[in-house]
């Protein structure tokens, strides 16, 4: 299976601020790696798809870049209804699809 | 707006089956992979299986020996049962859409069922 690992474990910020999350995988995915927010008691929501897309009614200060093995997810000013955990997840079809362990941003 | 209902036992006893059904409500099953999901702290997230309209499956390896997963297009719900459970089962457990204009990511989550094994 491929490994996705995410970093860092925790992001200790104040709103307004820049969020940068890291995932990087054990093989290359091309693009087929999303990203999901969850906040406690609820169901991952997607974010991005395609490494860099945004999905329906998603705001522009989320982006995500990357492609193969190494990709980014990019919060640009943090609002506080953003902080919460943020999952990456690849879905290459020759692969059982996994999830990262996750990025918890939290406040500061 | 498509949304996914969930239901089933919250309580499970080991070495008996678990059993959960989806509800797909505002949208036919054609077209999507319906997927299950489940989280738990031990092992986050971890991607079970997902079915078509025509009953074409795809399980995970790890569970595919214990795992069916059947699909009934006139009441619109997929369901998921995990035979022999044990502890090791027991997470919250996801239902999800597989949307194709968002790259096959999971675009539509039900609710979330806990279900304890004890």
């Amino acid at each position: 299976d491929i490994v996705l690992t995410q970093s860092p474990g925790t992001l200790s910020l104040s709103p307004g601020e820049r969020a940068t999350l890291s995932c990087r995988a054990s093989q290359s995915v091309s693009n087929n790696l999303a990203w999901y927010q969850q906040k406690r008691g609820q169901a991952p929501r997607l974010l991005i798809y395609g490494a860099s897309s945004r999905a329906t009614d998603i705001p522009d200060r989320f982006s995500g870049s990357g492609s193969e093995t190494d990709f980014t997810l990019t919060i640009s000013r943090l609002e506080p209804e953003d902080f919460a955990v943020y999952y990456c997840q690849h879905y290459i079809i020759t692969s059982p699809r996994t999830f990262g362990q996750g990025t918890k941003v939290e406040i500061k | 707006q498509v949304q996914l209902q969930q239901w089933g036992a919250g309580l499970v006893k080991p070495s008996e089956t678990l059993s959960l059904t989806c509800g797909v409500y505002g949208e036919s099953l054609s077209g999507y992979y319906w997927n299950w999901i489940r989280q738990s702290p031990g092992k986050g997230l971890e991607w079970i299986g997902e079915i078509n309209h025509r009953g074409y499956t795809t399980y995970n390896p790890s569970l595919e020996s214990r795992l069916t997963m059947s699909i009934d297009t006139a009441r619109n719900q997929f369901s998921l049962k995990l035979m022999s459970v044990t502890a090791a089962d027991t997470a919250v457990y996801f239902c999800a859409r597989v949307g194709v204009i968002s790259g096959f990511s999971f675009d539509q989550w039900g609710q979330g069922t806990l279900v304890t094994v004890s």
